[in-house]
């Protein structure tokens, strides 16, 4: 079972940030928040990770809250092609082995 | 950086026959790499994680004889579905990392399809 709740679909305005939150009660003090996301009939893609602090890189930026129970990916100025299926995840520590869950069917409008 | 290729990307073939999908690291070296189904409409799901050199390690419930899978170089692993049935008619996504605690990158799937 994945151990992330995130929602299972969001809307978003093409040109306006996306905010997509996760929840991750159970993550342990030495485990990764991961994000990948799929686009529909493509392998997934990795966006970004973290551990404590926030993060950014090209593609997004990550915010973990103090308690590390909980993390939102910001898709600062999302476009058409951000529609896309994303996942949250915490991998098992010591092997890193990823379980999906549903994740969050992100659509951007128009 | 960090390109994982697939091949193919998309393969129809007849019931009993076996199927090889190669995954490749095309600019690192993967020390682990992993495969992974999926069904429509579902998620992801493991089946198995190999290391190079060494055996695969399967998922509860997947069939290490039906899906052989090699990992003989940094850069290449294989997954063969033998004899192949229809309800073997998936998405097959491979997956390499470099090293432990580093992001896994993924292929771009290969579609199989068992008539």
């Amino acid at each position: 079972d994945a151990k992330t709740t995130q929602p299972p679909s969001m809307d978003c305005a093409e040109g306006r940030a996306a905010n997509l939150p996760c929840n991750h009660s159970t993550i342990s003090g030495n485990e990764y928040v991961y994000w990948y996301r799929q686009i529909h009939s493509q392998g997934p893609q990795y966006i970004i990770h973290g551990l404590k602090n926030n993060e950014t890189n090209e593609m997004a930026s990550l915010i973990i809250t103090e308690d590390r129970k909980s993390s939102t990916l910001i898709l600062p100025h999302a476009t058409l092609r951000d529609t896309a299926v994303y996942y949250c995840i915490f991998p098992n520590f010591g092997n890193e082995k990823l379980t999906f869950g549903t994740g969050t069917r992100l659509t951007i409008i128009p | 950086g960090a390109v994982v290729s697939q091949h193919p990307s998309r393969v129809i073939c007849k019931s009993g026959t076996s199927v090889k999908i190669e995954c490749r690291s095309l600019d690192f070296q993967a020390t682990t790499m992993f495969w992974y189904r999926q069904f429509p409409k579902q998620s992801l799901m493991l089946m198995a994680t190999s290391n190079e050199g060494s055996k695969a390690t399967y998922e509860q419930g997947v069939e290490k004889d039906k899906f052989l899978i090699n990992h003989a170089s940094l850069t290449l692993s294989t997954l063969t579905v033998t004899s192949a049935h229809p309800e073997d008619s998936s998405f097959y996504i491979c997956s390499a990392r470099e090293v432990l605690y580093q992001p896994q990158h993924f292929g771009d799937g290969t579609r199989l399809s068992i008539l």
